[in-house]
């Protein structure tokens, strides 16, 4: 199995900060990369998929890049609507479909 | 708009077999990939397995022993059905599509059904 490590674990950040949480794959999984918002008691949204590419109806202040083992998530200045936890996906290798452990984004 | 609900059971006893279904409405199931997702209570997500429209299906190994997915194309439902349910698989049962765009990326899912195991 892909193993996918998320960091920092949580963090705390202001409105109007640039924010960045890493993902780091256990192997190469070129760009078969997505990302996903998820706040308290909803479903995950997706955010990013392919690596970098925006899906419908996401803000541009988030944006992905990354390719091989390591990928970023940028929100380039954190929304009051954005306090969430955010969690990356492999899918290059399946069974199983994997993902990382989370990044719980909180308000300073 | 695409819309996916979960309905199932919200408590069960251990050894049973878990029986949730997913509604899909506002569009077709074809030429997507079907898959259930579960989220234990303050943790991360762990991938079920999922069914493509054409009804071939991939689950994960680590509970492929015990699970089963289907899918009902008349009535637009998939189903996921656990056997032998232990304390362990007391999460929210969440329903999500898969694009068949080559990332595999989950772009709707149902609002989750949560699923308690307990004696």
């Amino acid at each position: 199995d892909i193993q996918m490590t998320q960091s920092p674990s949580s963090l705390s950040a202001s409105v109007g900060d640039r924010v960045t949480i890493t993902c780091r794959a256990s192997q190469s999984i070129n760009n078969f990369l997505n990302w996903y918002q998820q706040k308290p008691g909803k479903a995950p949204k997706l955010l990013i998929y392919a690596a970098s590419s925006l899906q419908s109806g996401v803000p541009s202040r988030f944006s992905g890049s990354g390719s091989g083992t390591d990928f970023t998530l940028t929100i380039s200045s954190l929304q009051p609507e954005d306090f969430a936890t955010y969690y990356c996906q492999q899918s290059y290798s399946t069974p199983p479909l994997t993902f990382g452990g989370g990044t719980k984004v909180e308000i300073k | 708009q695409v819309q996916l609900q979960e309905s199932g059971p919200g408590l069960m006893k251990p050894s049973e077999t878990l029986s949730l279904t997913c509604t899909v409405s506002g569009g077709s199931i074809s030429s997507y990939y079907w898959s259930w997702i579960r989220q234990p209570p303050g943790k991360g997500l762990e991938w079920i397995g999922y069914i493509y429209y054409s009804g071939s299906t991939s689950y994960n190994p680590s509970l492929k022993s015990r699970v089963t997915v289907s899918l009902d194309p008349s009535k637009n439902q998939l189903s996921l059905r656990l056997r032998s349910v232990t304390a362990a698989d007391t999460a929210v049962y969440y329903c999500a599509r898969g694009r068949d765009s080559g990332w595999f990326d989950f772009d709707y899912w149902g609002q989750g059904t949560l699923v308690t195991v307990s004696s």
